[in-house]
């Protein structure tokens, strides 16, 4: 069956970075693409970017942009979400999901678990 | 605050009917097709409705899902216990290079 699995809970330090992981399976990497969604405790969801498993194209969130970088590795299956210089706001589950693109339109499915990014001093 | 506009919140009794609405613009909704999200409490997303108002799979056909202009809906009929989630509607939105924006999500409690 499809699945993502993600990488497990950090805690990190105001200032650092985190790089969280989502492994593929179930089928082909590079035929979709990869979104990465954020959602704050108790807060709704926000689309932080895409990355094309195909030829890495990415498109970022105008918020994060300088501070996101969404990559890639085909001999895996993976895709990668790099946060740079975090802040406490932040703190969130982040999600991966498979973009899938349709006749009239896109939707995600399936989602990754999710991976809780904690930052604190 | 969210791009699309959902009520925080919305309930009903097991076998009732309850819909949930989203608002957005020309934008978003206004020329883009609407997919639905349930999250139930403590998991992750899960693909309701896609295209406005097509069925993955494995969802029930007592929910449905409509378009009409810069608003959707997600109608729940036959209402269950199992029911109660976070529900979330989305959509790619044409500004700022394209990009997609939900909206606040809404608590269903079935009482």
């Amino acid at each position: 069956q499809v699945q993502l699995v993600q990488s497990g809970a950090e805690v990190k330090k105001p200032g650092a970075s985190v790089k969280v992981s989502c492994k593929a399976s179930g089928y082909t990497f590079t035929s979709y693409g990869i979104s990465w969604v954020r959602q704050a405790p108790g807060q709704g969801l926000e689309w932080m970017g895409w990355i094309s498993a195909y030829n890495g194209n990415t498109n970022y969130a105008q918020k994060l942009q300088g501070r996101v970088t969404m990559t890639t590795d085909t001999s895996t299956s993976t895709a990668y979400m790099e946060l740079r210089s975090l802040r406490s706001d932040d703190t969130a589950v982040y999600y991966c999901a498979r973009e899938v693109v349709g006749a009239t339109g896109n939707w995600f499915d399936p989602w990754g678990q999710g991976t809780l990014v904690t930052v604190s001093s | 605050q969210s791009v699309l506009t959902q009520p925080p919140s919305a309930s009903g009794t097991p076998g009732q009917r309850v819909t949930i609405s989203c608002s957005g613009s020309s934008s978003n909704i206004g020329s883009n097709t609407v997919n639905w999200y349930q999250q139930l409490p403590g998991t992750a997303p899960k693909l309701l409705i896609y295209s406005n108002n097509q069925r993955p799979s494995g969802v029930p056909d007592r929910f449905s899902g409509s378009k009409s202009g810069t608003s959707a809906s997600l109608a729940i009929s036959g209402l269950q216990s199992e029911d109660e989630a976070d529900y979330y509607c989305a959509a790619w939105d044409d500004s700022l290079n394209g990009h997609w924006v939900f909206g606040g999500g809404t608590k269903l409690t079935v009482l």
